[in-house]
């Protein structure tokens, strides 16, 4: 069975740091490309960064760029997501989910982990 | 950035009813298409993808159809479990983009 599970969500200052992580298990984890999607309480989804299997290539949205860091250890079955001078507007829920085949190209998501929230706030 | 387009935002609906949610894209995404569902406090759940191919395990009164910009998720026969939130996902370009959701009450 496929499971993706979070940790690492909590309560920082608005300019503070967390780093999640997303161990996964049941798949062969380097063959497939994984990403973060979150959703803000309330509110739609996001796609905030994702990372080939590969290792390749990685993609950041806009609202994260030059602030998050995705990374993944192949020999850990965990995906990473640094955060960095995190904002208010970073408080969501945020997903780890694994993508449909191992580039990041044309890639659907499933499954979902439980999700780990943030929350950004003094 | 694409985007999607969910009607309506909310729908009232009963058991046994047929209900549509329809998605539209600002641009052709051919039918690089997902649809998923999500209940209250859990993550979303993949219902289709391509469009109209049914993930496995999800009931055949689930159906996705459309192709270009227009797509619609049919529920041939509302049950109690269907009552949800659902998305629509566009993947034919970066950055992938969600419909802002329709949810799903039983009236």
């Amino acid at each position: 069975e496929v499971q993706l599970v979070e940790s690492g969500g909590g309560l920082v200052q608005p300019g503070g740091s967390l780093r999640l992580s997303c161990a996964a298990s049941g798949f062969t984890f380097s063959s497939y490309a994984m990403s973060w999607v979150r959703q803000a309480p309330g509110k739609g989804l996001e796609w905030v960064s994702g990372f080939s299997g590969s290792g390749v290539s990685t993609y950041y949205a806009d609202s994260v760029k030059g602030r998050f860091t995705i990374s993944r250890d192949n020999s850990k079955n965990t995906l990473y997501l640094q955060m960095n001078s995190l904002r208010a507007e970073d408080t969501a829920v945020y997903y780890c989910a694994k993508g449909s085949r191992i580039t990041l190209h044309y890639n659907w998501f499933d499954p979902w982990g439980q999700g780990t929230l943030v929350t950004v706030s003094s | 950035d694409i985007q999607m387009t969910q009607s309506p935002s909310t729908l009232s609906a009963s058991v046994g009813d047929r209900v549509t949610i329809t998605c539209r894209a600002s641009e052709s995404i051919s039918s690089w298409l997902a649809w998923y569902q999500q209940k209250p406090g859990k993550a979303p759940k993949l219902l289709s993808y391509k469009a109209s191919s049914l993930e496995s395990g999800v009931p055949s009164r689930f159906s996705g159809s459309g192709s270009g910009t227009e797509f619609t998720l049919t529920i041939s026969s509302l049950q109690p479990d269907d009552f949800a939130t659902y998305y629509c996902q566009q993947y034919n370009s970066y950055p992938y983009t969600f419909g802002q959701g329709t949810k799903l009450e039983i009236k």
